[in-house]
């Protein structure tokens, strides 16, 4: 699997934007970026993807390079609720399981 | 929809037992993960299933590790003759294999202590 790569934490004022960024320089093309996230004592949580356009949900926006060599997560608002462990993975369509690295630990300053 | 479920929340065992996690997946989903999670990592895959057929299985899993999914529906994770480096967070996540670009549901896991 290709590799991704974060920072190890990262800090953000409440109500304030935040961009987690990640590196994948290895990607492929049939590689979707995925983001995923992680509240304390509970399970992963499916954040956002996208492939190579610029996405956006309810939750974040994903911004991609345009050579697909990094990716950036965007909260618009950061809440106290964001507080999580940020995790960027590479899936490949033909690879149904995630490879989890150890992600940025997100903590917001009230 | 509950989303999926992990029960016990909880296990704590002495060295040497056996013991078995269940997973109730969201219930139109086909396909069924597990993975395990050791403090300050990431999640790391186990196994994985499409409706009963196990596809696909990680070194990690090793003899004493076995995984059902009679009927295509919940899970069960047994883990035989536990070892203190067993000592995990055990996860379980269901996907629809239609939606394949959708992301999976995590469960909030299992935390196994061995004494």
């Amino acid at each position: 699997d290709a590799k991704t790569t974060q920072p190890n934490s990262m800090e953000s004022n409440e109500e304030e934007p935040v961009h987690l960024p990640c590196n994948h320089s290895t990607i492929s093309g049939t590689d979707y970026i995925h983001w995923y996230r992680q509240l304390p004592s509970q399970g992963p949580e499916y954040v956002i993807h996208g492939l190579t356009s610029n996405v956006n949900n309810r939750m974040a926006s994903l911004a991609i390079a345009e050579d697909r060599k990094s990716s950036t997560l965007i909260l618009h608002r950061a809440t106290l609720r964001d507080a999580a462990v940020y995790y960027c993975i590479l899936r490949d369509t033909g690879n149904e399981k995630l490879t989890f690295g150890t992600g940025t630990r997100l903590t917001i300053i009230p | 929809d509950t989303g999926v479920s992990q029960n016990p929340r909880h296990k704590i065992t002495k060295r040497g037992q056996n013991v078995t996690f269940r997973c109730d997946p969201i219930s139109e989903h086909n396909r069924l993960y597990w993975y395990r999670q050791t403090l300050g990592q990431g999640p790391e895959f186990l196994t994985y299933f499409q409706n009963e057929a196990q596809l696909e299985k990680s070194r990690l899993l090793s003899d004493r590790f076995s995984a059902e999914r009679p009927k295509g529906s919940f899970s069960t994770l047994e883990i035989q003759r536990t070892e203190q480096g067993d000592s995990a967070m055990y996860l379980c996540a269901s996907s629809l294999l239609r939606d394949r670009a959708v992301g999976y549901t995590f469960g909030s896991g299992t935390r196994l202590t061995v004494v």
